[in-house]
């Protein structure tokens, strides 16, 4: 079984300060790996993914996760935070086995909240 | 493009009483997924269609759940005598095979 641990639930940034939002992740397999951004009453939308390629990812709006094995995972940084970031984060793996479709397991979430 | 959409929107029920939510993928897309989201916590995954056919249902929480896809494209999940704790955000997503999945703005159901 998989499953997802994502620390702090709630994260409070400055405006142009590190974001950093963790993720770690239990697999019997080496998963797909993804974070998610959603805004309030809107669905998710993917920032970035890994699927065995190069280790540290870049996705869109500046935010990159890099994976790391031996510690199972895969944090989430953007350097310079901005007002627009204030939103729930969510880490996610989903099974390599086609078999298994892609169902994504979900950890808690992580909400960041930016102060001027 | 048009995206995932899903409808209604938001949706109030009586507790005992049955909603039908509706989801429309990304034209194409052979998977399709339902999660459920409660207040607070990260979607959960219920079920999954690859075409027309159920091939995942283990997030199902109970027989009062019941989800098709009849001709590959449109899916309703079904809820039958709603419950209070089936208050959530129920999610809808679509993909091409293994490829990430593109998630439609769910429908608020609250039951009172």
């Amino acid at each position: 079984a998989q499953s997802v641990t994502q620390l702090g639930s709630h994260v409070s940034v400055s405006e142009g300060a590190l974001v950093l939002l963790r993720c770690n992740y239990s697999s019997s397999v080496p998963p797909y790996l993804f974070w998610y951004v959603q805004y309030p009453n809107q669905g998710l939308q993917l920032l970035l993914k890994y699927t065995s390629a190069a280790t540290l990812v870049k996705g869109i709006n500046g935010f990159e996760a890099e994976f790391k094995k031996s510690e199972t995972s895969f944090h989430l940084t953007k350097p310079s935070a901005h007002m627009s970031d204030a939103a729930e984060y969510f880490c996610a793996v989903s099974h390599r086995l086609k078999a298994a479709g892609n169902k994504l397991t979900f950890g808690g979430g992580t909400r960041v909240l930016v102060k001027p | 493009g048009a995206g995932v959409s899903q409808s209604p929107r938001y949706k109030v029920a009586k507790r005992g009483q049955d909603v039908a939510l509706r989801c429309d993928p990304i034209s194409g897309h052979v998977s399709l997924f339902w999660y459920q989201q409660a207040l607070g916590q990260g979607p959960e995954f219920l079920t999954y269609f690859q075409n027309e056919a159920q091939l995942d249902k283990s997030g199902l929480p109970s027989d009062r759940f019941f989800a098709e896809r009849p001709e590959g494209s449109v899916s309703t999940l079904k809820i039958q005598r709603t419950q209070k704790e089936d208050s959530a955000v129920y999610l809808c997503a679509s993909s091409l095979g293994m490829a990430e999945q593109y998630f439609g703005p769910g429908t608020r159901l609250t039951v009172t």
